[in-house]
């Protein structure tokens, strides 16, 4: 059984960063694109971007390529998400998700559970 | 980058009928002659499920009263007959271009 465990809910500060961890389980992540979506409270769903955990290169959505940092550990079967410079805007739910490598068609496989990320002074 | 353009906002449906979603992409999500157009259901306080891909195929475990079709950019995800453990909310998303972009969402109740 595939699983995505997601560290536990944060509470930043502004202008402070983040790090989110996703634990994969019953996939090797090298054969994996693993993907970050976030979801505001009430809203709907949002693409932050991507890293393949083989060779670390990562694409981003526009308006988070300064906010997000994208890496993965192969070792521990781990994606992480650093969000750097928080504001209250950066308060949602964010989400890993797992695209196999067996297809190319861009959809997310598997989910984690999502983490709430606070921000607040 | 794609827009994708979901109706209604919310559905309100009687149990055991038709529920009809739309999801209109601004431009084309066709590679390799497959609709790179993927459905999902979120249920309240849980984590998205894939439901349908590449348009119309099934996701495993996903049942035949789930139903993907398309005609001109406009994409339709059917649900017959309702049942009461539909109630959620049901997001479009295309896999062709970064960003991959979703829907807005459409709220699932039932009348």
């Amino acid at each position: 059984e595939v699983q995505l465990q997601q560290s536990g809910a944060e509470l930043g500060k502004p202008g402070t960063s983040v790090k989110l961890s996703c634990k994969v389980s019953g996939y090797n992540i090298r054969s994996t694109y693993m993907h970050w979506v976030n979801q505001r409270p009430g809203k709907g769903l949002e693409w932050i971007g991507r890293i393949d955990p083989a060779n670390g290169n990562t694409i981003y959505a526009e308006k988070f390529k300064s906010k997000a940092t994208l890496t993965a550990d192969t070792s521990s079967n781990t994606a992480y998400m650093q969000l750097s410079q928080l504001k209250s805007d950066d308060t949602a739910i964010y989400f890993c998700a797992l695209q196999g490598l067996l297809q190319w068609w861009g959809y997310f496989d598997y989910w984690g559970q999502g983490v709430m990320v606070t921000v607040s002074s | 980058n794609i827009v994708l353009t979901q109706s209604p906002a919310s559905l309100a449906v009687i149990l055991g009928q038709k529920a009809t979603i739309s999801c209109t992409a601004s431009e084309s999500v066709n590679k390799f002659g497959i609709n790179l157009m993927h459905w999902y259901q979120q249920k309240p306080g849980q984590l998205p499920k894939i439901l349908i891909y590449n348009e119309f195929s099934r996701a495993p475990g996903i049942p035949a009263r789930f139903s993907g079709d398309e005609a001109e950019l406009n994409f339709t995800l059917t649900i017959e007959p309702v049942e009461a453990d539909d109630v959620a909310t049901y997001y479009c998303q295309q896999g062709l271009t970064f960003p991959l972009t979703f829907g807005a969402g459409t709220k699932l109740e039932l009348k």
